[in-house]
């Protein structure tokens, strides 16, 4: 398809257990980005990646989070030893160019995580 | 923290021009307002974005004040579908361009 996709659509996972969460951006997009979207909030940066580099991830909650983009195009979203806070819906976005302001991001439909 | 301040409900009757208002008072030089909405259970769409001229494309039409202060996002005839939470952001670009969303506008479209 032409836009962003993630998969799973819907995770349900148990506390304590590991997830992954992917993010299929825009082919040919340089920029990708991860954001957790709490019930009734907008959503909230948690990382970026420029091709593969990770450029920031100052907003990732804890070390449990962590992201990667090896070939600069698929990127994983994984969360270790979840915990029941950790239950949000997380979006993934990815734009043409590096950086600009002129480059807007295109979302996908996210994945909506359950922690019990 | 948001750079920006939205109402947060509005309602419009399908058919109608819906006006979202947003005030951005300490917006910067080079920073852009963006537009995006989000419809139930889908990812924020992109909608419209602006530096300080009025723009308009195929869904809306984004009016700046002179003094970059305030906007307002026009959505010329509003439908059903367009019910949605619409969210104002400012964004100035720099190493990570990120985002940053606040609560939004929920528009609300009715028959």
């Amino acid at each position: 398809g032409a836009g962003v996709s993630q998969s799973p659509r819907y995770k349900v996972a148990k506390r304590g257990q590991d997830v992954a969460l992917r993010c299929d951006p825009i082919s040919g997009h340089v920029s990708l980005f991860w954001y957790q979207q709490a019930l009734g909030q907008g959503p909230e940066f948690l990382t970026y990646f420029q091709n593969e580099a990770q450029l920031d991830k100052s907003g990732l909650p804890s070390d449990r989070f962590f992201a990667e983009r090896p070939e600069g195009s698929v990127s994983t979203l994984k969360i270790q030893r979840t915990q029941q806070e950790d239950s949000a819906v997380y979006l993934c976005a990815s734009s043409l160019a590096g950086t600009g302001a002129r480059q807007p991001q295109h979302f996908g439909d996210g994945t909506r995580l359950s922690i019990l | 923290d948001a750079k920006t301040t939205q109402p947060p409900s509005m309602d419009c009757a399908e058919g109608r021009a819906a006006n979202l208002p947003c005030n951005h008072s300490t917006i910067s030089g080079n920073e852009y307002v963006y537009w995006y909405r989000q419809i139930h259970s889908q990812g924020p769409q992109y909608i419209i974005h602006g530096l300080k001229n009025n723009e308009t494309n195929e869904m809306a039409s984004l009016i700046i004040t002179e003094d970059r202060k305030s906007s307002t996002l026009i959505l010329p005839h509003a439908t059903l579908r367009d019910t949605a939470v619409y969210y104002c952001i400012v964004r100035a670009g720099g190493v990570t361009d990120k985002l940053i969303f606040g609560t939004g506008t929920r528009l609300q479209v009715f028959p």
